[in-house]
């Protein structure tokens, strides 16, 4: 199993372009999240998908859009991008709903936005 | 809201050394608790969890108690290594619905031989 996979490892945009991080799993997984990771913030949820055509918004949704067309993949858009979005973003899965459930979670895309 | 707070860092040890990580949560209700581990250039691990007061969760010579007295999850290890370098999160769980780790701020340990 390759397990969470994420592409790219890392992208510079300038600022107002769109593009979408790609994240994958292939542990039959239901449940997706997408983080950021920023310096002295830990983690934030920014959407999340409870399975395929299933997703709402989590703590930071403001200029990024998921879909969830398949349970393997869950892309991660940004719109237009902001200075402020330049960060670290994970992908993770889940195969339960149970609080206890571990959560898989990518190498991550480092994103700067210029 | 939920939330935790995990001791800044680095906490900057020699090989051998005794470890402790403190980290405190605050919760309306009793969340499921959790460490994770990132090593550098990778995504996070789970490296032990407590589902409920007076667990104790391990793993890796790593130990952590879920205390409800004093909404508190401590990492410790008896004796770190120079491959325990990384930075440790904290994270907790509230017992509905989707999982939505709530996380710390992270505590980067450098362990020197």
């Amino acid at each position: 199993n390759a397990g969470v996979t994420q592409t790219p490892k890392f992208q510079v945009l300038k600022t107002g372009q769109s593009m979408t991080l790609q994240c994958a799993q292939d542990m039959n997984h239901e449940y997706m999240s997408w983080y950021r990771q920023d310096p002295g913030m830990g983690l934030r949820l920014i959407h999340y998908s409870v399975g395929a055509g299933i997703t709402d918004q989590g703590e930071v949704p403001n200029g990024y859009n998921v879909s969830r067309s398949t349970t393997e993949d869950f892309p991660l858009r940004l719109l237009s991008a902001a200075p402020s979005q330049t960060s670290v973003y994970f992908c993770a899965s889940s195969e339960g709903l149970a609080s206890g459930s571990e959560q898989y979670f990518g190498p991550g895309t480092r994103l700067t936005v210029t | 809201g939920n939330s935790v707070t995990q001791m800044e860092g680095p906490v900057t040890l020699s090989e051998e050394a005794f470890l402790t990580i403190n980290c405190t949560y605050t919760a309306t209700g009793y969340p499921s608790l959790f460490w994770y581990v990132q090593y550098p250039g990778e995504g996070l691990q789970l490296l032990l969890k407590a589902t409920k007061a007076d667990d104790k969760g391990s793993n890796k010579g790593f130990e952590a108690t879920y205390r409800k007295e004093t909404t508190s999850f401590h990492l410790e290890k008896g004796s770190v290594q120079v491959s325990d370098s990384a930075v440790y999160f904290c994270a907790l769980n509230m017992n509905t619905g989707f999982q939505k780790l709530v996380f710390g701020t992270g505590t980067r340990l450098l362990v020197s031989p």
